[in-house]
């Protein structure tokens, strides 16, 4: 069946660091793939999406590209900051269904 | 605006106790979801409807009935609560299989 694999957190890192999440997926067809962020209290709210092969999601600097020949989804950001420190959720789409990676904990130190 | 409203917010049950978890949305959306989020698992499915009149399991379905009362409403029921069903609950609900997820507050669910 589907299913999202995440690298497993936490991850910590200094501000301006650079960040990378990596996701991969199994999927009986062309799922649409997604990034979830959870901020301390709060619920999850969706960061970025990308509906197809080569698509590149990006929003608030973050960044992912869907990459087919690899089944994945890696998350990227250029330079994180202390306000990034959340968890965060891959996820693929298909037939209906919406399935989530288990997070991985990212914790950015001042 | 009250977009996905779940009810109630905590409950604490005894084992063998049963229970429905209540779930509405006022967004006209199409599919509506159940998760369960326990630490270090992220969200798992547990039951989803794509739309009215259908239902399908999701990841962990054992234990868990669903209700597509009508296009708003969508419930869970645990007709024999166990211990290992102690967990915080999403309901979710989007329009089409491309658009974002909007969540409910979440119960937290207590099975002694």
């Amino acid at each position: 069946g589907d299913s999202v694999t995440q690298m497993e957190g936490p991850v910590t890192l200094s501000e301006e660091a650079f960040l990378t999440i990596n996701c991969t997926y199994t999927a009986t067809g062309y799922p649409s793939l997604f990034w979830y962020v959870q901020y301390p209290g709060e619920g999850l709210q969706l960061l970025l999406k990308a509906t197809k092969a080569d698509d590149k999601g990006s929003n608030k600097g973050f960044e992912a590209t869907y990459r087919k020949e690899t089944t994945s989804f890696h998350l990227e950001k250029g330079s994180v900051q202390v306000s990034d420190s959340a968890v965060y959720f891959c996820a693929l789409s298909e037939t209906g269904k919406l399935i989530f990676g288990q997070g991985t904990e990212l914790s950015v130190k001042p | 605006n009250a977009g996905v409203t779940q009810t109630p917010k905590f409950q604490v049950l005894k084992t063998g106790q049963s229970m429905t978890l209540q779930c509405a949305q006022d967004m006209n959306h199409n599919s509506m979801y159940w998760y369960r989020q326990d630490p270090g698992m992220g969200l798992r499915l547990i039951y989803y409807s794509a739309s009215e009149g259908t239902t399908d399991k999701g990841e962990v379905p054992n234990g868990y009935n669903v209700s597509r009362l009508n296009k708003r409403e969508f419930s869970l029921r645990l007709e024999s609560a166990a211990p290992s069903q102690t967990s915080v609950y999403f309901c979710a609900s989007r329009r089409t299989v491309n658009e974002k997820l909007f969540f409910g507050s979440g119960t937290q669910l207590s099975v002694l």
